[in-house]
């Protein structure tokens, strides 16, 4: 079962930065955040993870607490396509059948 | 970029019938995934498949259902005798155990249709 918690929905300007908000209290200390979208009905895609330190890449930032109980996922400025159902996933960082639990996710409506 | 595909994007069938739901994954990955996310819920892993054997697999992966490697591209799901109840989305996607952060590719879907 997922061990994260999400907002069921949002809205964001076009334009403006998205905040999307996950909570993972039972998070262990080789757990990673691992964030993935799921744009309409399309496969999920890799956005984002990390352990404790903030990261950023070309589609994201994500911020995790000091007590990594919590995590951000930031998209700077929204576009239409962000439109999406975002994922907050913890798992361990190795290969092999780490498989994916997914739940119900962020719906993210990006407003003209 | 290399991508995952599946074939056929829609299958329509009747209960009871057997579908073979196909996948090529990338070609270099080692690991292979099924999942399925049926109409308005969320996405449900069902099987893991790694050195031509099944690593781990759900409740929901029963003697239904069963995966394949036939051949040194192609990583099949069949469904020996279709219900109501599997109708979903079902999504391939594969892994590269050498490269970091170990994300697994999705593959766009077959969207499986039992009447």
């Amino acid at each position: 079962d997922a061990k994260t918690t999400q907002p069921p929905s949002m809205d964001c300007a076009e334009g403006r930065a998205a905040n999307l908000p996950c909570n993972h209290s039972t998070i262990s200390g080789n757990e990673y955040v691992y964030w993935y979208r799921q744009i309409h009905s399309q496969g999920p895609q890799y956005i984002i993870h990390g352990l404790k330190n903030n990261e950023t890449n070309e589609m994201a930032s994500l911020i995790i607490t000091e007590d990594r109980k919590s995590s951000t996922l930031i998209l700077p400025h929204a576009t239409l396509r962000d439109t999406a159902v975002y994922y907050c996933i913890v798992r361990a960082l190795a290969p092999g059948a780490n498989n994916l639990f997914f739940g119900t996710g962020t719906r993210l409506t990006v407003i003209p | 970029e290399p991508e995952v595909t599946q074939t056929p994007s829609h299958q329509v069938t009747q209960m009871g019938q057997e579908v073979i739901l196909r996948c090529v994954p990338i070609s270099n990955h080692l690991y292979f995934y099924w999942y399925r996310q049926i109409l308005g819920q969320k996405v449900e892993f069902l099987v893991s498949f790694y050195n031509n054997e099944i690593s781990e697999k759900s409740e929901i992966f029963d003697d239904q259902f069963s995966v394949e490697r036939p051949d040194g591209s192609n990583f099949t799901l069949k469904i020996r005798s279709t219900k109501l109840e599997d109708s979903a989305m079902y999504f391939c996607a594969s892994l590269s155990p050498g490269q970091r952060p170990y994300e697994q590719y999705f593959g766009p879907g077959t969207r499986l249709t039992v009447t």
